[in-house]
């Protein structure tokens, strides 16, 4: 159980071009997603926590219409990198916690290059 | 806010040779705490987690960590690695408020 997914796994795009990642509980209701960012060989850094129904939380420094996060259902998030730059190329991972659990579930992740 | 501190930034161990990595934390209350392992260009797997209870926790692939709430620690520990353990560790932890923050990680290389 605690499966989450994301799609694409890996997607390359041209600079200017919006891309949109999406987030899946498959075998639960998620009340909250997150989403991070990780650059390689460092840590993941927290961009965004969204609540079901809700405007996404946005971590300092993270610009919020750069990153669009939208969270429809109680099993899907998603994340919207729109006007892509060669900057915006990493390695997005995104997690859900079921209600009443401290514990995030980590999705796959999605390597994003943009060229 | 939680943070966490792994001090180590790469380690190399010996086939066979036990392994700790280190892990500190800084947080007013008590905290949840958690050991993932990625494998390059893979997502997190989560080794263990504590909560409460028992400090010493059991997890898998035969990896266990201890809280000692007095030096603000979560160590990871491994009585004799394997090749296939080579990969990154993250720290991380939880607080009550949805936060989850990650160390820095540490590579782990496996000598043969």
């Amino acid at each position: 159980g605690a499966v989450v997914s994301q799609h694409p796994s890996r997607v390359i795009c041209k600079s200017g071009t919006s891309v949109k990642i999406e987030c899946r509980s498959l075998d639960f209701q998620a009340t909250t997603m997150f989403w991070y960012r990780q650059f390689p060989k460092q840590s993941l850094m927290l961009m965004a926590t969204s609540n079901e129904g809700s405007k996404a939380t946005y971590e300092q420094g993270v610009e919020k219409d750069k990153f669009l996060i939208n969270h429809a259902s109680l099993t899907l998030s998603t994340l919207t990198v729109t006007s892509a730059h060669p900057e915006d190329s990493s390695f997005y991972i995104c997690s859900a916690r079921a209600p009443y659990s401290y514990e995030q579930y980590f999705g796959p992740g999605t390597r994003l290059t943009v060229t | 806010a939680q943070s966490v501190t792994q001090p180590d930034i790469h380690i190399t161990v010996s086939e066979g040779a036990s392994l700790e990595l280190r892990c500190n934390y800084s947080y007013g209350a008590t905290p949840y705490l958690f050991w993932y392992v990625q494998s390059p260009g893979q997502g997190l797997q989560l080794l263990l987690k504590y909560f409460s209870g028992d400090t010493l926790v059991q997890g898998i692939k035969g990896f266990e960590a201890e809280f000692k709430r007095s030096q603000s620690s979560f160590n990871l520990r491994k009585p004799s690695v394997h090749w296939s353990d080579a990969a990154e560790y993250f720290c991380a932890v939880g607080a009550g408020n949805n936060d989850m923050r990650f160390g820095a990680g540490t590579r782990l290389t496996v000598k043969p």
